[in-house]
């Protein structure tokens, strides 16, 4: 089974803290995403990486960075975090794309309060 | 741009009942895939069922069907004798290939509640 791990359930920082958010894939995808989801609007496309060290902006990358250093694992950058970043944030992997449909893979998400 | 939208935030059905979700979508394109992802409380997100736009056949998992209507951009999911497990979140999405990679256009989400 593909498995998408994200390194904590729960998070709580304050105001102004640099915060990592950790996604690991075992199923050796060449694509991972980073989505925000909000209730309401659902969830949005923060980043992607289509492979090691590429990235490209989503549809909110303000206030984001990330890190793709190795196949496996995506990382998630709050600079310096605000509050209108508390939100559950999901993790998601897939193969790359070949024409047809690849199933996207979904982490267990990370729920971050920011104080 | 894609959109997609969900304009039940919640619904609820008595436990062995049908229900149907709605969704609509906007897209310029031709040829697309459209699913129904299930987001259980406190458990990861998993595909229910996806449909290609170029086949007219409606897609089919179970007890989970959609009605596909490509003129009208519209995707409903139906599921039948609904049990206490469908009980969860459930979003509608749309695909788009941004740089070779899938990326999923997300609806608002529709709350579903099972009725005992």
């Amino acid at each position: 089974d593909v498995k998408v791990t994200q390194s904590s359930r729960y998070l709580v920082k304050r105001t102004g803290e640099k915060v990592f958010l950790e996604c690991v894939q075992d199923m050796d995808h060449e694509n991972m995403f980073w989505y925000r989801q909000d209730p309401g609007l659902g969830l949005r496309l923060i980043y992607f990486s289509y492979d090691v060290k590429m990235k490209e902006k989503g549809d909110i990358p303000e206030g984001y960075s990330v890190s793709r250093e190795k196949k496996e694992r995506f990382s998630l950058i709050l600079e310096s975090a605000s509050t209108n970043q508390t939100s559950m944030y999901l993790c998601a992997s897939t193969d790359q794309s070949s024409g047809s449909y690849n199933e996207q893979f979904f982490g267990p998400g990370t729920r971050l309060t920011v104080l | 741009a894609q959109t997609v939208t969900q304009s039940q935030p919640e619904m609820s059905v008595q436990e062995a009942e049908t229900v149907t979700l709605s969704c609509t979508y906007d897209t310029s394109e031709s040829d697309y895939y459209l699913f129904w992802y299930k987001q259980p409380p406190s458990r990861q997100m998993i595909l229910v069922i996806r449909q290609e736009a170029y086949k007219q056949q409606n897609a089919t998992e179970n007890r989970f069907s959609v009605n596909f209507q490509k003129a009208a951009k519209s995707f409903s999911l139906k599921i039948s004798d609904s049990q206490l497990g469908d009980a969860a979140m459930y979003f509608c999405a749309y695909r788009k290939i941004i740089q070779g990679a899938q990326k999923l256009v997300f609806g608002q989400g529709t709350r579903l509640t099972i009725n005992p």
